[in-house]
């Protein structure tokens, strides 16, 4: 099956400082991918869906100053949690399809965001 | 809310045992997938069904959806340990935006 790749698996911070998660589709094209986040043993909450070449179109109540997005080509989208604090500590995790009919996704083994 | 609700929140059984958990949802459907994590991992897709199916089979896997009831189910027959984790229902009502339910979490004991 497709390939998604997600790093880093883990990231400490310090409070106030950036950090960007990469997400790669390794043996397909994705013109769409869909970051999520997840507190422990809840559920996948949608933050933002990424769409290569244009903004992406985050959810209600998520921040986009907060939550960069950019999906500068059709195999990479990067989160980057700005200024973090401890509150965005938590489970972040893309997900990718190939799309031409394949309606199930593909996901990246997540990162796990602490900040200090 | 228009996230989908699960039942159980937690199962516990013994391996060999058949597993069974539920999911509801609100809005109208394309189809219904199911999607297993385990512990500080990414999902793994299960298994698909379309909103004019009624049932679906694969391996140990058996889902069912009654869009009357905007209801589905997922039965693992004959769990393993292998099987332990979290298992959350997933839909789409158009495009490929996903809607994930608030999951269950299985463990099989020895």
């Amino acid at each position: 099956g497709a390939v998604v790749s997600q790093h880093p698996s883990w990231v400490i911070c310090k409070s106030g400082t950036s950090v960007k998660i990469e997400c790669r589709s390794l043996d397909f094209q994705a013109t769409t991918m869909f970051w999520y986040r997840q507190f422990p043993k809840q559920s996948l909450m949608l933050m933002a869906t990424s769409n290569e070449g244009s903004k992406a179109t985050y959810e209600q109540g998520v921040e986009k100053d907060k939550f960069l997005i950019n999906h500068a080509s059709l195999t990479l989208s990067t989160l980057t949690v700005t200024s973090a604090h401890p509150e965005d500590s938590s489970f972040y995790i893309c997900s990718a399809g190939p799309g031409q009919g394949e309606e199930k996704l593909f996901f990246g083994s997540g990162t796990q965001l602490s900040v200090l | 809310s228009q996230q989908g609700e699960e039942d159980p929140q937690a199962l516990s059984i013994q391996e060999g045992e058949n597993a069974t958990m539920n999911c509801s949802y609100k809005t109208s459907i394309n189809n219904l997938q199911w999607y297993r994590q385990n512990s500080g991992r990414g999902l793994v897709h299960l298994i698909l069904i379309r909103s004019n199916e009624r049932e679906k089979h694969s391996g140990r896997l058996r889902v069912t959806l009654d869009t009357s009831k905007k209801s589905s189910s997922l039965l693992i027959t004959a769990s393993r340990a292998a099987d332990t984790a979290s298992y959350f229902c997933a839909f789409t009502g158009g495009g490929n935006k996903l809607t994930f339910g608030t999951g269950t979490q299985l463990k099989v004991e020895l």
